[in-house]
């Protein structure tokens, strides 16, 4: 069974500091997701990676993606305090419909 | 843009009652998936549906638990009889997995969630 597991589960940091946030699945997923939550609120998709060396960015979130290691990271770049949220990675097992979620990581970005 | 539309927003239900939720998924997605979240924490997988039956569900999801899609459009969840664990916020999902729009992303689209909270 597909384990998703990311780290850091929490972590704060200054603005304008760069960091990224690690995603190690345990066997072999056909596609990985991450997502963004602020509180109380639904589940936004920020990015789908569907093959190794897979490389997305958007703004300030880059996210990558090696199968080979079966890692996936969100960069951040010069964090700004509205990227302050809980990210999601999830995995996707081959030839299943569920996607398995991290437990996520609460990033809190101080001015 | 299309979007995934749940009601009720919240629901508060005594022990052992019956609740369903209610969830219109995007119009030309294919499969559906309802998810469970406790106080912010890990979201979890509850049941995925396609072709008007289940292709997965968890442990969790067991014989309390229903799906449905009696009309075409609405999605709905059933909890038989409720438990104080079942407060959670449940989050509806539809994926155009099969829709052979987008190169199988099976990206998920969420909604909004019910708040379901069981006194």
């Amino acid at each position: 069974e597909l384990k998703v597991e990311q780290n850091p589960l929490f972590l704060s940091m200054q603005e304008g500091k760069n960091y990224t946030i690690y995603c190690n699945y345990s066997t072999t997923s056909d596609r990985l997701y991450w997502y963004r939550q602020d509180p109380g609120k639904s589940l936004e998709s920020l990015f789908v990676l569907l093959s190794n060396g897979a490389v997305k960015q958007e703004g300030r979130l880059m996210a990558s993606l090696d199968t080979k290691a079966r890692l996936s990271t969100l960069h951040i770049t010069a964090a700004v305090h509205d990227l302050s949220a809980t990210y999601f990675c999830a995995g996707g097992p081959p030839m299943r419909d569920k996607i398995i979620f991290g437990k996520g990581t609460r990033l809190h970005i101080l001015p | 843009e299309p979007e995934v539309t749940q009601t009720p927003s919240h629901q508060v239900t005594q022990m052992g009652q019956e609740v369903i939720l209610r969830c219109v998924p995007i119009s030309n997605h294919l499969y559906f998936y309802w998810y469970r979240q406790i106080l912010g924490q890990k979201v979890e997988f509850l049941v995925s549906f396609y072709n008007n039956e289940i292709s997965e569900k968890s442990e969790i999801f067991d014989d309390q638990f229903s799906v449905e899609r009696p009309d075409g459009s609405n999605f709905t969840l059933k909890i038989r009889s409720t438990k104080l664990e079942d407060s959670a916020m449940y989050f509806c999902a539809s994926s155009d997995l099969a829709s052979g729009r987008s190169l199988k992303t099976g990206e998920l689209f969420f909604g909004e969630g019910s708040r379901l909270t069981v006194l």
